[in-house]
């Protein structure tokens, strides 16, 4: 069990707009920022967002996030077949004294 | 940026191995260092922290107590101890530096990761 939920599973078709939510506690999403990564199996994970909703320099605008109170979400607009992977959030956890993810969501483009 | 890991293989439940993650292409002594890793059909776990200077460590409760996570920074390379290894450590293990601002931090650049498989 994740300390971060998200939905195991999403998809959509290409050109459409999907949304993945994360949602957590005020130990972990309700008092730091939260990154997505991407990650598609047998290669290294790749850094999506980072502080909630920015896009580091590589990565396209069709991926937006952001958070609001203990929960975030990564939106991904104009679909591509490239988009299908796995998914996750994280976020520092203070009770834990250490990072979290979430479980992980698989999407996929039909 | 390139971070290379090392030290993989099958060992036997009880047993331990030493990973290694060699960095290059940045200050690595001003990074911290994390490891995540990945059990099989599972999402990712963080493992271990480590500050730049290596004063400073953090563990996930599941490795606590066993795992040890250090860094030589001579030679860019960060290390991660692990002793009394059970089946359920069997994973992916990947290397991952630390962006940190004062108000924000993340893994911004990732290994490719090394398998352990803890089996008899």
């Amino acid at each position: 069990q994740s300390v971060l939920t998200q939905p195991p599973s999403a998809s959509g078709t290409p050109g459409q707009r999907v949304t993945i939510s994360c949602s957590g506690s005020s130990t972990n999403i309700g008092s730091y920022t939260v990154n997505w990564y991407q990650h598609l199996p047998g290669t290294a994970p790749k850094l999506l967002i980072y502080s909630n909703n920015q896009r580091p320099s590589g990565v396209p605008d069709r991926f937006s996030g952001s958070k609001s109170g203990t929960s975030a979400s990564l939106a991904i607009s104009g679909l591509q077949s490239e988009d299908e992977a796995d998914y996750y959030c994280a976020a520092w956890d203070d009770s834990l004294n250490g990072w979290v993810f979430g479980g992980g969501t698989k999407l996929t483009v039909l | 940026v390139q971070l290379v890991e090392s030290g993989g293989g099958l060992v036997q439940p009880g047993g331990s191995l030493r990973l290694s993650c060699t960095a290059s292409g940045f200050t690595f002594n001003i990074h911290a260092m994390s490891w995540v890793r990945q059990a099989p059909g599972k999402g990712l776990e963080w493992v271990s922290l480590i500050r730049g200077s290596g004063g400073s460590t953090s563990y996930a409760d599941s490795v606590k107590g066993r795992f040890t996570i250090s860094r030589d920074n001579s030679k860019s390379t960060v290390y991660l101890q692990m002793n009394s290894l059970r089946a359920e450590d069997t994973a992916v293990y990947y290397c991952a530096r630390v962006l940190q601002t004062s108000s924000w931090s993340t893994f911004d650049y990732w290994g490719q990761g090394t398998l352990v498989t803890v089996s008899s």
